[in-house]
């Protein structure tokens, strides 16, 4: 049981370059998230999916995509790179019950670290 | 809006001095309260949570945190910190109607011998 893989772990990247972050889970969970991560902020959330076949924009989402494939499967794809996406990337995971609070534990992958010069 | 707050950005502790964190967020209802760390270059770990019942909760690593409804608050302590326990901590609040955690800008823990 693997939880939640990202890859891949470090990217460097030029301005105006694109990629795609990879991100699956392996606990049958419902929803799927994509966090950046920068010093003093916190994390914030890019994008979601509640379930397979939906996503919602978060609280920073411009100049990102996303695309979730099946119900393990949730990528984030980055068209046109600039200096300002560097961060670290997170995707999560959980149940999404809403209501219960079980439903609302994430569960964290280990990361992908993007520099874009 | 909701708000999460970490008033502490860095905190430095002895190893084998208590620890306590503090946590404040500003919603209209009890929302569901989480504590998650971050070791260097890793991804984040969830170490307790409250959804409801008795507040004070028992986590991993020793951690401890007690929810007070009156002053919105969800501070996370632990008696007897090791050096291990360096690392920056997240607090994260999740509402009833909705499935998103927002999260804390986070406090940073150092460790000194």
């Amino acid at each position: 049981n693997a939880g939640v893989t990202q890859t891949p772990k470090f990217q460097v990247l030029k301005t105006g370059q694109s990629m795609t972050l990879q991100c699956a889970q392996d606990m049958n969970h419902n929803s799927m998230y994509w966090y950046r991560q920068d010093p003093g902020m916190g994390l914030r959330l890019i994008y979601y999916s509640a379930s397979e076949g939906t996503t919602d924009k978060g609280e920073v989402p411009n100049g990102y995509n996303v695309s979730r494939l099946n119900k393990r499967e949730f990528s984030l794809r980055l068209e046109s790179a600039a200096p300002s996406q560097t961060s670290v990337y997170f995707c999560a995971s959980s149940e999404a019950w809403v209501g219960r609070g079980e439903g609302y534990e994430q569960y964290f992958g280990p990361g992908t670290r993007l520099t874009v010069t | 809006a909701q708000s999460v707050t970490q008033p502490d950005i860095h905190i430095t502790v002895s190893e084998g001095a208590s620890l306590e964190l503090r946590c404040n967020y500003s919603y209209g209802a009890t929302p569901y309260l989480f504590w998650y760390v971050q070791s260097p270059g890793q991804g984040l770990q969830l170490l307790l949570k409250y959804f409801s019942g008795d507040t004070l909760v028992q986590g991993i690593k020793g951690f401890e945190a007690e929810f007070k409804r009156s002053q919105s608050s969800f501070n996370l302590r632990k008696p007897s910190v090791h050096w291990s326990d360096a690392a920056e901590y997240f607090c994260a609040v999740g509402l009833t109607n909705d499935y998103k955690l927002s999260f804390g800008a986070g406090t940073t823990v150092t460790v000194r011998a």
